[in-house]
């Protein structure tokens, strides 16, 4: 079946490690994304790419790096920079990234937490 | 940003009553609107896109209609059931934004099927 698979489902950080959640899709699609949920607050934008080797800042990018060197692949690495990152990620995606109603495929999430 | 508001926060409804929330967005510079349903453990998953006023679009028990001139969707389920539970998210794209980069999330409205 085709479709978003992130890991791990859970992982535990100390404070000032690095950690990168991992995001694959097989639905062939070229534009992937990275959003975070907080208690209480819609999901928000922190990384897309709408083609391999390319990618752009979402609104709350800061403390964030991710690579896109596969179509199928768009790890999101949480750095010690990032001020708060104990949070849920998201990763979707979009069979194109360029003008239109790109409706969203999403994974399960990731949950973080920073202890 | 925009600013997409969604009411109520949360619901309770019996099962086998009809219920409706709000999607409310910004008509200016306005694209499409996107509703996705998340049940819990679960990966968020898209019910509707929506771009011209007056749409209306059905799947099942489930159907929403858009007045983009006065900036709002409705969402109405009739004759809820358990698995209706979820939370309702809408997301609004604006026409500069070009594509699903520049989707605006609401915070949701969290949806309870008493038996």
């Amino acid at each position: 079946d085709g479709g978003i698979t992130q890991s791990p489902k859970y992982l535990f950080r100390k404070e000032g490690q690095n950690v990168t959640l991992s995001c694959e899709q097989n639905l062939n699609h070229d534009a992937m994304y990275w959003y975070r949920q907080d208690p209480g607050q819609g999901l928000r934008l922190i990384y897309y790419s709408q083609i391999v080797n390319d990618f752009q800042k979402g609104d709350i990018a800061e403390g964030y790096s991710v690579s896109r060197e596969k179509k199928e692949s768009f790890p999101l690495t949480v750095t010690s920079a990032q001020k708060n990152p104990t949070a849920f990620y998201l990763c979707a995606s979009s069979t194109t990234g360029g003008t239109g109603a790109n409706v969203l495929t999403f994974g399960a999430g990731s949950r973080l937490t920073v202890l | 940003i925009l600013n997409v508001e969604q009411s109520p926060q949360s619901l309770h409804v019996q099962e086998g009553d009809s219920t409706n929330f709000t999607c409310s967005f910004p008509s200016s510079n306005f694209y499409a609107l996107h509703w996705y349903r998340w049940e819990t453990a679960k990966s968020p998953e898209a019910l509707f896109v929506m771009t011209l006023n007056g749409d209306e679009k059905k799947k099942g028990r489930i159907s929403a209609t858009l007045n983009t001139k006065e900036g709002y969707s409705y969402l109405y389920i009739k004759g809820s059931q358990p698995e209706d539970s979820a939370t309702y998210l809408c997301a609004s794209q604006p026409r500069s934004g070009g594509g699903a980069d520049g989707l605006t999330f609401g915070k949701g409205t969290h949806l309870i099927i008493q038996p």
